[in-house]
């Protein structure tokens, strides 16, 4: 049983470029939430999918912006990329029936370095 | 705005040790609290969730417990072993919301 599986697992960038994540929830799941962990920092949450609508968002940009597919697999897609965009992005995926009574599932995250 | 704090932020300690790991909370109002265990450059692993009814979880040399009313959680690692080294992560669900608050984490390292 496939786990939460995230593509690429390291991306370099130049500042102000464009860059898409992806994401494929453990077998089950519906639910797809996006996080970012800077380097000795917690993670901070981005978004959470769910039916292929943005069901919450934290306190980050529009240059910040998702997607999910009828599959549940999702995409995190960040534009004019900038330095403080360096970080460790994770993804987590959940049952809508379960999003908050169950432990959430990681994947093993993307490692994003903007130059 | 709910914070999460962790107290110590790193901690080294022998083989065979027990220790404790403290994690605090600002708003009570909390639906459960999750640990999680992070290796460097790798994803979470869920370890123990207590939902906001329990005091308590236990899995195997790991117990946590929680007192929600004054805003705290306590980690404890039983007879700790090199194998256990990684950082240790606290997490909140607020009642109302779909985003779990992280704390910094405690980096544990066990030496043999």
């Amino acid at each position: 049983d496939a786990g939460v599986t995230q593509s690429p697992t390291h991306l370099i960038k130049t500042r102000g470029q464009q860059v898409t994540l992806r994401c494929s929830p453990k077998s089950g799941h519906d639910t797809v939430s996006w996080y970012q962990q800077a380097l000795g920092q917690g993670p901070q949450f981005i978004f959470q999918y769910y039916e292929e609508e943005e069901r919450q968002r934290g306190n980050f940009p529009d240059r910040f912006s998702g997607h999910q597919f009828p599959n549940y697999s999702s995409e995190l897609n960040v534009n004019a990329l900038l330095l403080g965009d360096s970080a460790l992005y994770l993804c987590a995926s959940s049952s809508i029936d379960h999003t908050r009574a169950s432990p959430l599932h990681f994947g093993n995250g993307t490692r994003l370095t903007v130059t | 705005k709910q914070e999460v704090t962790q107290i110590p932020a790193a901690l080294s300690v022998p083989e065979g040790e027990n220790l404790v790991l403290n994690c605090s909370f600002t708003d009570s109002a909390i639906y459960n609290l999750q640990w999680f265990r992070q290796d460097p450059g790798k994803g979470l692993t869920s370890l123990l969730l207590i939902q906001s009814s329990q005091r308590e979880q236990t899995s195997g040399r790991l117990n946590a417990s929680l007192d929600k009313s004054s805003g705290r959680s306590t980690l404890y690692i039983a007879a700790s072993q090199p194998g256990d080294s990684a950082t240790y992560l606290c997490a909140v669900f607020v009642d109302s919301g779909y985003a779990l608050n992280f704390g910094k984490g405690t980096s544990l390292l066990v030496t043999p």
